[in-house]
């Protein structure tokens, strides 16, 4: 079955540890995201990847960190420096990101989330 | 700049009665138009989109939404609800650059 996988689904972290949280892909999508969701608020872009070794910022990207070293993977690592990082962590991929031509390929296939909790 | 609002955080409506579940966006290029289903502890799952052509857009579950450009708005509508249909719903426009700009998302409470 073709899917996004991420994990694991619920994670626990004392204050002043990173953590890094899985997710993979395997429907040869291109392109692939962190979103992180907060009651009331939607969910806000952390990071995304429009290709294999390059990444850029979202909205919320401060004292978080990702690298995309194969095109299936792309691991979030929330860091001591993210003041209020409990939250629910989504990833999700898409055949492409930008682009003449791409705009119908922006539907955007979600993992299951990551329930991150800090003691 | 692109952004989406949903008109209303939370809906509680029968079972069997019929819902919308309002989206505005402003967008100043082409637009593209994403409505999303949340269930509890769960991502999400697409349940229709827009991205040319006809207007009404049918999708899973009995849902569909209405693209009105002179109004900017891409309601989503069920004639009738069951209590299965009980989630958090989220509007999403495609951002120029790729990316897809989320609405707060509409707690749809369906009750017995």
């Amino acid at each position: 079955d073709g899917g996004i996988t991420q994990s694991p689904k619920y994670l626990f972290r004392k204050e002043g540890q990173n953590v890094t949280l899985s997710c993979e892909q395997n429907l040869n999508h291109d392109a692939m995201y962190w979103y992180r969701q907060d009651p009331g608020q939607g969910l806000r872009l952390i990071y995304y990847s429009q290709i294999v070794n390059d990444f850029q910022k979202g909205d919320i990207a401060e004292g978080y960190s990702v690298s995309r070293e194969k095109k299936e993977s792309f691991p979030l690592t929330v860091t001591s420096a993210q003041k209020n990082p409990t939250a629910f962590y989504l990833c999700a991929s898409s055949i492409g990101g930008a682009g003449p031509g791409r705009e119908a390929y922006n539907e955007q296939f979600f993992g299951p989330g990551t329930r991150l909790t800090v003691l | 700049a692109q952004s989406v609002t949903q008109l209303d955080s939370q809906v509680p409506v029968f079972e069997e009665a019929p819902v919308e579940l309002r989206c505005n966006y402003s967008s100043s290029v082409s637009v593209y138009l994403f409505w999303y289903v949340q269930y509890p502890n769960q991502g999400l799952q697409l349940l229709l989109k827009y991205l040319s052509g006809s207007t009404l857009v049918k999708g899973i579950n009995g849902f569909e939404a209405e693209f009105n450009k002179s109004q900017t708005s891409f309601h989503l509508r069920k004639p009738s609800v069951h209590i299965s249909d009980t989630a958090e719903y989220f509007c999403a426009v495609k951002h120029q650059g790729g990316k897809l700009i989320f609405g707060q998302g509409t707690e749809l409470s369906v009750k017995p």
